[in-house]
């Protein structure tokens, strides 16, 4: 199986500060790379998919980059409202694996 | 609007099964494939299954390989996952969600708590 790991697992930031979370995969996943948002009590949100493509309706701060094992998600502002847990997941290949999540906060 | 509501969950004791279901609407159920996805409380997210659009292929994760089956009725657009012998282990928030380039749509979850 491939193993994701992201990092850091925790992460304190300011309003208005560019915000970057990483996420590495134990082989070449081919941009196969999605970011997902969980706030408390909710269901995850699709942010990215396939690296660097903005789903529908999510703003334009949020945007992806990266290639072979090595992604990255950035918050080019961040907003009191960004504070939840985001997770990557590799689709690559089966079974499909998710990152342990980091956990955003406001400092 | 793309909905899915799972049902099902509960409190059981080990050993014990319980079936799932996820109701879907606002799009063409029978074209996409569908998957079960799971927490376990303060956790990390864990794929368990998926099923093709027309039943062809299922693929499980080897932690519920041979206890859980997937299922799906697209005359009455629902999915379901069968759990047996189920395992504290197995305690999670369980989510159904649908394929299609990501994740974009996901239930609000059922919850499975195993304990004796």
């Amino acid at each position: 199986d491939i193993q994701m790991t992201q990092s850091p697992s925790f992460l304190s930031a300011s309003v208005g500060e560019r915000v970057t979370l990483s996420c590495r995969a134990s082989q070449n996943i081919n941009k196969y790379l999605d970011w997902y948002q969980q706030k408390l009590g909710e269901a995850p949100k699709l942010l990215i998919y396939n690296t660097n493509n903005l789903h529908t309706g999510i703003p334009s701060r949020f945007s992806g980059s990266g290639s072979g094992t090595d992604y990255t998600l950035t918050i080019s502002s961040l907003q009191p409202e960004d504070v939840a847990t985001y997770f990557c997941l590799q689709r690559n290949s089966w079974p499909y694996t998710f990152g342990a999540g980091t956990k955003l906060e406001l400092k | 609007e793309v909905q899915l509501v799972e049902s099902g969950g509960g409190l059981v004791k080990p050993g014990s099964s319980l079936k799932l279901s996820c109701v879907a609407s606002g799009f063409t159920f029978s074209s996409y494939g569908m998957h079960w996805i799971r927490q376990a409380p303060k956790k990390g997210l864990e794929w368990i299954a998926l099923i093709y659009y027309d039943s062809s292929n299922k693929y499980y994760a080897d932690s519920v390989k041979g206890r859980f089956t997937i299922s799906r009725d697209n005359s009455k657009n629902t999915l379901y996952l069968e759990m047996n012998s189920l395992r504290s282990e197995d305690t999670a928030m369980y989510y159904c969600a649908k394929s299609g380039g990501g994740y974009r749509n996901w239930g609000q979850g059922v919850m499975v708590t195993v304990s004796s």
